[in-house]
């Protein structure tokens, strides 16, 4: 079946820092890739996607590019601020016999302090 | 637009006991879903629905009963809560499909 490993937080960083959080992922056919953001007590919301190999989703300054052939979407920022403090998902969304379905990771924490 | 809204936003049961956990959305959206969110564990599907009269089970289905009778409703039902239900519960809405949802800001359950 599908699943998407993301790394173990919580992340702790300081303002403007480089961030990278990785992802990788197993499936059958040829998914989307998707990053997940979930501020403090909110829900979740589409950070940005990347529907084919080589693709790269970018929003907010965050990027991520899709690796067909390390099976890999990292979420990457060059200098975070305070407000990126978050949980983030990674999720893939594989249409498997016309029933799409969206496969999350576990989620990490992060933490920018000033 | 409220977009999706949830309600109650805390809720504390005893084991055995019944509630309604309600979702609404007003936008006018066909899928609609509940996911559970656990540590450790991502969001679990629990059940979906593509349109008024039509649902289907997640990943998740046991102990949990759904139903759509208009577009912009999707009530989740506990029929007699347990402590492996105590989690975030979380209803959300798209145009069609999973992909790309309109998440609401989550129920917290506890079951003691």
């Amino acid at each position: 079946g599908n699943s998407v490993t993301q790394m173990e937080g919580p992340v702790t960083l300081s303002e403007e820092a480089f961030l990278t959080i990785n992802c990788t992922y197993t499936a059958t056919g040829y998914p989307s890739l998707f990053w997940y953001v979930q501020y403090p007590g909110e829900g979740l919301q589409l950070l940005l996607k990347a529907t084919k190999a080589d693709d790269k989703g970018s929003n907010k300054g965050f990027e991520a590019t899709y690796r067909k052939e390390t099976t890999s979407f990292h979420l990457e920022k060059g200098s975070v601020q305070v407000s990126d403090s978050a949980v983030y998902f990674c999720a893939l969304s594989d249409r498997g016999f016309g029933n799409e379905k969206l496969t999350f990771g576990t989620g990490t924490r992060l933490t920018i302090i000033p | 637009n409220a977009g999706v809204t949830q309600t109650p936003k805390f809720q504390v049961l005893k084991t055995g006991q019944s509630m309604t956990l309600q979702c609404a959305q007003d936008m006018n959206h066909e899928y609609m879903s509940w996911y559970r969110q656990d540590p450790g564990m991502g969001l679990r599907l629990i059940h979906y629905s593509v349109g008024a009269g039509i649902t289907d089970q997640g990943e998740v289905p046991n102990g949990y009963n759904v139903s759509r009778s208009t577009t912009e409703d999707f009530p989740l039902r506990l029929l007699s809560a347990a402590p492996s239900q105590t989690s975030v519960y979380f209803c959300a809405s798209s145009i069609r499909g999973p992909v790309e949802q309109f998440f609401g800001p989550g129920t917290r359950l506890t079951v003691l």
